[in-house]
């Protein structure tokens, strides 16, 4: 239990359809974060939310959608995916306002684009 | 921009010392983490060095030289449930709260 959870663990959509992926921090964390793991490729940023600023990574695509209603709740809104959006996609929060290196990372919600 | 290299693989046995190796490129260098993840967990955070030199935590030790922008991961040790994928992280540039990650390093531990 590393004190963020996503959910769905698991989810399967076809190119069509519109979903949410949601995140919850319990940590009391002022700084959450979007990652996507694809098969042998970085871990890569997509979102960040913190108290001061959202920093969005400007090669998102606009079918991935992010909402950030109070700093411990994050979701990422999915809709027209394309089946290279298949992936693991990482939750991560953190506190402070200088970077210590440590984020605490969900386990994960894996996407299958069909 | 940045990056960060290490090796894909590495194999090692149960009770030995293996190192993972991270070079990195960056504009600012504010500090090094490692992170380590097991298949279908979450990445799980091991060390940072912001400063020179080598820091031990219990089996787990990371060095750091910011003039050859380089470090390591040092295991010692080694345990079967050590299999995992070790991650080199820096601070991102574009927003330095967040992490820039390598490509990660699988360790295989045989018996």
């Amino acid at each position: 239990e590393t004190g963020v959870t996503q959910t769905p663990r698991h989810l399967v959509m076809g190119m069509t359809n519109k979903k949410s992926l949601k995140c919850e921090q319990h940590l009391g964390h002022n700084a959450m974060y979007w990652y996507k793991q694809s098969a042998k490729k970085p871990l890569e940023l997509m979102f960040v939310y913190s108290l001061e600023e959202r920093v969005e990574n400007n090669s998102v695509p606009s079918r991935f959608s992010p909402e950030c209603p109070n700093s411990s709740h994050l979701f990422l809104h999915l809709h027209t995916l394309q089946p290279e959006d298949s992936a693991l996609y990482l939750c991560a929060s953190s506190q402070g306002t200088r970077n210590t290196g440590e984020l605490f990372f969900g386990e994960g919600s894996r996407l299958t684009v069909l | 921009g940045q990056s960060l290299e290490q090796p894909s693989e590495v194999t090692a046995v149960e009770g030995a010392i293996v190192q993972i190796n991270c070079t990195y490129q960056t504009s600012g260098f504010y500090g090094l983490s490692w992170y380590q993840q097991h298949d279908g967990g979450a990445p799980t955070f091991l060390s940072y060095n912001a400063l020179d030199g080598l820091e031990e935590t219990g089996r787990f030790s990371s060095f750091l030289s910011r003039s050859d922008s380089y470090g390591y991961l040092l295991l010692q040790e080694l345990q079967m449930k050590d299999s995992a994928s070790y991650f080199c992280a820096l601070p991102s540039a574009g927003g330095r709260r967040a992490l820039t990650f390598g490509s990660g390093t699988r360790l295989q531990v045989q018996p």
